[in-house]
């Protein structure tokens, strides 16, 4: 089966520009997370999809950060404006409905701002 | 809150048995992952404990303590391919998984 597909892969802006992620998931997986991985930690959570709902945003910075996921399946992540500490490595990943489903990630976008 | 710790950095050699621990506190439970990510890459799958006990997977093995919010993966006959970051995640309320800051080994020959 495919796996979780990013674009671009490499992404350099200068800082108030704006940036857009691409994500499209493996198929047939109803729910999609985008997660923010600084350099020497763990991923963390920006937004879960059910579908085409949110079920959490709770850690996503509003102000600059948006997503959405049309039709259920590809989503989209917007960062404007950046900020330098928004540099960071942005996985998208994709898990059936229950309980012991692992996450599927993708390779990543690697942001850089200058 | 969330709180789950792993050790930074780990080193073994070839050949050898290395454990890694993780503790956690969490506002729910309902499973513990391991990913395995080698730098510049994306977290793979590696195991997955709901309930108290070992789960083996080939040279890989993880066990959960739930009454104490412990876990170890345990990597037999390491291999220099093994060198990698290893992140232990808890799943609360959602499907969603927390992730540690994860653990660097460093395999030598």
């Amino acid at each position: 089966e495919a796996g979780v597909a990013q674009s671009p892969r490499y992404k350099i802006i200068e800082k108030r520009q704006s940036v857009a992620f691409w994500c499209n998931p493996i198929s047939g997986h109803a729910t999609l997370y985008w997660y923010q991985q600084i350099l020497g930690q763990g991923p963390k959570l920006l937004i879960q999809f059910q579908n085409n709902g949110v079920v959490d945003d709770s850690q996503l910075p509003k102000d600059r950060f948006s997503a959405e996921r049309l039709k259920g399946v590809d989503s989209t992540l917007k960062i404007q404006p950046a900020k330098l500490e928004d540099s960071a490595v942005y996985l998208c990943a994709s898990s059936l409905d229950y309980g012991n489903s692992p996450l599927h990630f993708g390779n990543g976008t690697r942001l850089t701002v200058t | 809150g969330q709180n789950i710790d792993q050790p930074t950095e780990m080193t073994a050699t070839e050949g050898a048995i290395v454990q890694i621990n993780c503790t956690y506190q969490t506002s729910g439970f309902n499973g513990l992952f391991w990913y395995q990510q080698h730098a510049g890459e994306a977290p793979t799958f590696l195991s997955y404990n709901v309930l108290d006990g070992l789960e083996e997977k080939g040279r890989f093995s993880s066990f959960l303590s739930r009454s104490k919010g412990y876990s170890y993966l345990l990597l037999k006959e390491l291999q220099m391919k093994d060198s990698a970051s290893y992140l232990c995640a808890v799943r609360e309320r959602t499907t969603a998984l927390i992730f540690g800051k994860g653990t660097t080994l460093s395999v030598s020959s």
